[in-house]
């Protein structure tokens, strides 16, 4: 049974550049959410989506936008990409009702 | 707002000693409590959590943690301590129907052998 996967492991990204990182996950699950965790601090919520909608979003800026697929599956695009921006993304998965999320590996973003 | 306070940032234990992790949160109302684990290259797992009842919890590999309502409290324990348990701690809550998880700094945890 695979757990949540992301998309890609590492990335560098130039300023004012845009990305999109990419999770699937946990089989069985339907709602998946992204965090940002920056180094030396515990991760922040982003947003959730369920049913391929954004359900809840945490306080980060418009430049990052979400997207979920019918096989639950979603990305995390940023825009305009600050410096500040540099972190590890993480996509946890749940099954919706149920708050114990399980979490990928993440994407660590560098921006330059 | 809800937040979460972690008093450790980095502890250094020898193995067989005993190990105590503070965890305060901010919150005024029911919450869901957890502590998750980042061993080195690997992802965050749940260690433990509380969602009602017993405010005892016992996760995996022999942690415990005790919810303290009064004191806004969830720290985590174990008895002896491991080389393998050389990670990063970090103390979560969430409320109940809210989809978010709210999560402390973390605390380095170094084992030395």
């Amino acid at each position: 049974d695979a757990g949540v996967t992301q998309s890609p492991t590492h990335l560098i990204k130039t300023r004012g550049q845009q990305v999109t990182l990419r999770c699937s996950p946990k089989s069985g699950h339907d709602t998946v959410s992204w965090y940002q965790q920056a180094l030396g601090q515990g991760p922040q919520f982003i947003f959730q989506y369920y049913e391929e909608e954004e359900r809840q979003r945490g306080n980060f800026p418009d430049r990052f936008s979400g997207h979920q697929f019918p096989n639950y599956s979603s990305e995390l695009n940023v825009n305009a990409l600050l410096l500040g921006d540099s972190a590890l993304y993480l996509c946890a998965s749940s099954l919706r009702g149920i708050t114990e999320a399980f979490f990928g590996q993440g994407t660590r973003l560098t921006v330059v | 707002a809800q937040s979460v306070s972690q008093h450790n940032h980095h502890v250094i234990l020898s193995e067989a000693a005993s190990l105590e992790l503070g965890c305060n949160y901010s919150y005024g109302g029911t919450v869901n409590l957890f502590w998750y684990v980042q061993y080195p290259g690997q992802h965050l797992q749940l260690l433990l959590k509380y969602f009602s009842g017993d405010p005892l919890v016992k996760g995996i590999k022999g942690f415990e943690a005790e919810f303290i309502k009064s004191k806004f409290s969830f720290n985590l324990r174990k008895p002896s301590v491991q080389w393998s348990d050389t990670a990063e701690y970090f103390c979560a809550v969430n409320a109940p129907r809210d989809d978010k998880i709210i999560f402390g700094k973390g605390t380095r945890l170094h084992i030395l052998p």
